[in-house]
């Protein structure tokens, strides 16, 4: 079975600083994804960034890249020039993806993010 | 750009009766979801359904819940007999052939 910690329950970053949310899983597994799903006061579930464990290269959308350390089982979200839009809850998340895999999502239990104005 | 929707947004019902919760995927998806989350809490998986049969349950998914694709668009989850511990945020996803799942904006179902 796969798990998926967040340890920080809450962070806060002052507005146009860099913030960096921790996630680390725990699987057997050797084909998966991972991703930061991005949870505002509306309770959409918005998703922010995906992560094949394949690729070497860390992700990157816009102001948004992973830190994926692989060996380490690491998967770290960083936030460039934070902005008071990106106050939420952020889930990682995990996906087995072989083929045949029905493909559900394990997330760990998120950390709430506060941007400071 | 193309989303899932939910409706409603937010259900209230009885302890003892039975809820449906609709949810119209992307359209050319082909696997749906469904997950919960109790308020404060991680979100959970429920159910997974490809090619009109569930492919996998959660042990939440116990026999008070059923899933149904009726028609080419909408995706239902019931719950039969609903119980104070069923009160949760409940999302559907869907996703295609990349691995992307994309999430309703959700039902708030609260049991009195």
């Amino acid at each position: 079975a796969q798990t998926v910690t967040q340890s920080q329950p809450e962070m806060s970053v002052q507005e146009a600083e860099t913030v960096t949310l921790s996630c680390t899983y725990d699987t057997s597994e050797s084909n998966y994804y991972l991703f930061w799903y991005k949870q505002p006061p509306s309770r959409q579930m918005i998703l922010v960034i995906r992560q094949e464990a394949y690729k070497q290269q860390n992700a990157t959308e816009n102001r948004f890249s992973v830190n994926f350390q692989k060996a380490a089982k690491s998967f770290s979200l960083k936030i460039s020039d934070s902005q008071l839009g990106d106050t939420a809850m952020y889930f990682c998340a995990f996906m087995v993806t072989y083929t045949g895999a029905n493909s559900k999502l394990t997330f760990g239990k998120g950390i709430t993010l506060s941007v400071r104005p | 750009e193309p989303e899932v929707t939910q409706t409603p947004s937010h259900q209230v019902t009885q302890m003892g009766q039975e809820v449906i919760l609709r949810c119209v995927p992307i359209s050319n998806h082909l696997y749906f979801y469904w997950y919960r989350q109790i308020l404060g809490q991680k979100v959970e998986f429920l159910v997974s359904f490809y090619n009109n049969e569930i492919s996998e349950k959660s042990e939440i998914f116990d026999d008070q819940f059923s899933v149904e694709r009726p028609d080419g668009s909408n995706f239902t989850l019931k719950i039969r007999s609903t119980k104070l511990e069923d009160s949760a945020m409940y999302f559907c996803a869907s996703r295609g052939l990349t691995y992307e799942q994309y999430f309703g904006p959700g039902t708030r179902l609260t049991v009195t």
